[in-house]
């Protein structure tokens, strides 16, 4: 089974519908995160979470919020989705101490018309 | 904060030739350096990793890359490219034990001919 698994693997959705994307991680890292991919950016982090009591914005937050409901999941919320939010998200979990090297999940495409 | 070049956005090779996929980063402390490689559809596979000692690294599917701090560099290499070495690559440096700074470069879309 994969380390690090996201849910939907794929998603079409309408303006202004509000979606979550979910992630969960068998690792027992502390560390989680939220990443977006565009063509040309390479990953740009959306927030980051270092312990289930601890959530900070990371380069590109507005429009988005999340909720780690347990140190194995991590969710990312779109209130209100907009078509330049049409990206691949990415989750990966990183462990204090290893040099905080990230695994990444499969991603989740998504597309807002 | 760090940030990462990779000046090539797309490279073609012929299966057998050898590859060089080049990174620079800019950073002031000693960095901590990736290689990650993505194969369409798929997520993100760590391919290498520096953070000390030897600054010639050896990866997984025979990849190795080398650090060079005079030059900013941590280029990614391999001696004979198979069909299945078609993905896009991305450079990534790390500020140690702060994983919020993780930067990562615009990556090097690499396509293989038979």
């Amino acid at each position: 089974d994969a380390d690090v698994t996201q849910t939907p693997r794929n998603r079409i959705t309408k303006t202004g519908k509000r979606i979550m994307l979910e992630c969960s991680q068998t690792k027992g890292h502390d560390r989680m995160y939220w990443y977006r991919q565009d063509p040309g950016l390479g990953l740009r982090l959306i927030y980051y979470s270092f312990d289930v009591k601890d959530i900070n914005k990371g380069e590109i937050s507005d429009g988005y919020s999340v909720s780690r409901q347990a140190q194995a999941k991590f969710s990312l919320s779109l209130e209100s989705a907009i078509p330049n939010q049409t990206a691949l998200y990415f989750c990966a979990t990183s462990d204090y101490g290893s040099g905080e090297t990230q695994y990444f999940g499969p991603g989740t495409r998504l597309l807002v018309l | 904060a760090q940030s990462v070049t990779q000046p090539d956005i797309h490279i073609t090779v012929s299966e057998g030739a050898s590859l060089e996929l080049r990174c620079n980063y800019s950073y002031g402390a000693t960095p901590y350096l990736f290689w990650y490689v993505q194969s369409p559809g798929q997520g993100l596979q760590l391919l290498l990793k520096y953070f000390s000692g030897d600054t010639l690294v050896q990866g997984i599917k025979g990849f190795e890359a080398e650090f060079k701090r005079s030059q900013s560099s941590f280029n990614l290499r391999k001696p004979s490219v198979h069909w299945s070495d078609a993905a896009e690559y991305f450079c990534a440096v790390g500020a140690g034990n702060y994983g919020q700074n993780f930067v990562f470069g615009p990556g090097t879309r690499l396509s293989v001919l038979p």
